[in-house]
């Protein structure tokens, strides 16, 4: 079993539709990251946490640690948003991040 | 302020020859991660420099190695390449002084081993 789980796979939504993105992990964290990957491979990072919710403009990240589970929300989607969202984690004293197989996503106008 | 540098962005090889890759971190950054990318594993750490010393190693084979100068760069190097190394190679550099700190990620580079 991975130790961070990413559902669903894939996605397919329409312009303005609420998305969620869901990221469960087995391991203890110190920080999770939500990154983003667009074609041709740059990844951005969009979050990083520890605790509670994070906003940035339509994007909003919440993480659960009790239950070792964390969402990636995007309200009123658009077709920019279309790109491999991934969810990592970072153990802290382990080193370095433990990632998620990702979630592709495909936003059509 | 720059971002995270990677040169090439694109490599072609061939089997059995080595390739080194480079990274430049954000200025201040004194730690560097370098990743693996393929379509069949996702994303896998490789190492962590910081400071001038390997602090972490992922699960790969000895052909792949790396170090970090005293200005931060970051060079990574794979010997005897083998066809499966074909892949993106990521590096991200942050503050990582303790703990976690965010993560800034270099464009890549792609290396095709034919």
């Amino acid at each position: 079993k991975n130790e961070v789980e990413q559902s669903p796979q894939n996605l397919t939504a329409q312009e303005g539709e609420f998305i969620t993105i869901n990221c469960s992990y087995s391991v203890g964290i110190s920080a999770l990251h939500w990154l983003q990957q667009h074609p041709g491979g740059g990844i951005v990072s969009l979050f990083m946490l520890s605790s509670g919710k994070k906003k940035h403009g339509r994007l909003i990240a919440t993480i659960n640690i009790q239950e070792k589970h964390s969402s990636l929300h995007i309200t009123a989607s658009h077709p920019r948003d279309s790109a491999v969202y991934i969810c990592a984690v970072d153990g802290g004293s382990q080193g370095n991040l433990i990632f998620g197989k990702g979630t592709k996503l495909s936003v059509k106008p | 302020k720059a971002g995270v540098t990677q040169t090439p962005r694109y490599l072609i090889k061939t089997r059995g020859q080595q390739v080194t890759l480079s990274c430049s971190p954000i200025s201040g950054h004194r730690s560097v991660s370098w990743y693996q990318q393929t379509p069949g594993q996702g994303l896998q750490f490789l190492f962590e420099y910081f400071s001038e010393t390997q602090r972490n190693k992922g699960n790969f084979p000895g052909r792949f190695s790396g170090r970090q100068f005293s200005n931060s760069r970051s060079e990574m190097n794979v010997s005897t390449l083998e066809l499966g190394d074909s892949a993106l190679y990521l590096c991200a550099s942050s503050l990582r002084d303790r703990g976690w700190s965010e993560a800034f990620f270099g464009q890549g580079t792609r290396l095709t081993v034919v």
